[in-house]
């Protein structure tokens, strides 16, 4: 089955700093995901993004399907960004699979 | 936005005893709604697929009579954990796809299960 690599596993940046998330997937989907899961456990959909670059105020993310790979862009970190973010590759619809998460700290 | 709430939100109960968990989808209906379990610094593990009306699709190596899905409407999905005991113990997470939207899941905010 498809393996979805994250690196790095944990990050630990000041606030204020710009940081880059990589997902690495091992076929080819329909979709890659990526999530946000903050300190109290919540999910949050970040992008949907099968291909491509889309960005959300201070995140953006770009996937390149030919070369099975997207990457999480955060600019200007806040306290608030802590947690862990997943991606997700679809490679079917409804499954997901899961990376193994990349733990980000904000430090004030 | 698609809002996807589960309760309750923490639970302790004693070994051998059984626990309900409520997933309900509150803004739109959900025939498919999803069952994740996550232990502590790991990614999540999907449990089952329930679908409204018909019975559930649980994944390799989760037992059927352990964790008993019901799907009966189409905002709501609830998780049963019988006979639970400390093994059990973990957070479980539920999710729901938009019908129309994007081929996407919605997540609750998960419910964490002590067994003591």
């Amino acid at each position: 089955g498809i393996q979805v690599e994250q690196s790095p596993p944990d990050l630990i940046l000041q606030e204020g700093a710009n940081s880059t998330l990589r997902c690495n997937f091992s076929d080819s989907v329909n979709n890659l995901q990526w999530f946000h899961q903050n300190p109290w456990g919540q999910l949050i959909n970040l992008f949907y993004i099968p291909s491509g670059t889309k960005q959300n105020g201070r995140l953006s993310a770009t996937t390149v399907a030919t070369e099975r790979y997207s990457l999480l862009y955060i600019s200007s970190s806040q306290t608030t960004d802590s947690g862990v973010y997943f991606c997700a590759a679809v490679p079917t619809a409804y499954q997901l699979i899961w990376g193994a998460g990349t733990k980000l700290i904000i430090k004030p | 936005g698609a809002v996807v709430s589960q309760h309750p939100s923490r639970v302790i109960c004693k070994s051998g005893t059984s626990v309900k968990i409520e997933c309900r989808s509150l803004d739109f209906q959900a025939t498919t709604m999803f069952w994740y379990r996550q232990f502590p610094k790991k990614s999540l593990m999907l449990m089952a697929t329930s679908n409204e009306g018909s019975k559930a699709t649980y994944e390799q190596g989760v037992e059927k009579d352990k964790f008993l899905i019901n799907h009966a409407s189409l905002t709501l999905s609830t998780l049963t954990v019988t006979s639970a005991h400390p093994e059990d113990s973990s957070f479980y997470i539920c999710s729901a796809k938009r019908p129309g939207g994007p081929d996407t899941q919605y997540f609750g905010p998960g419910t964490r299960l002590t067994v003591l």
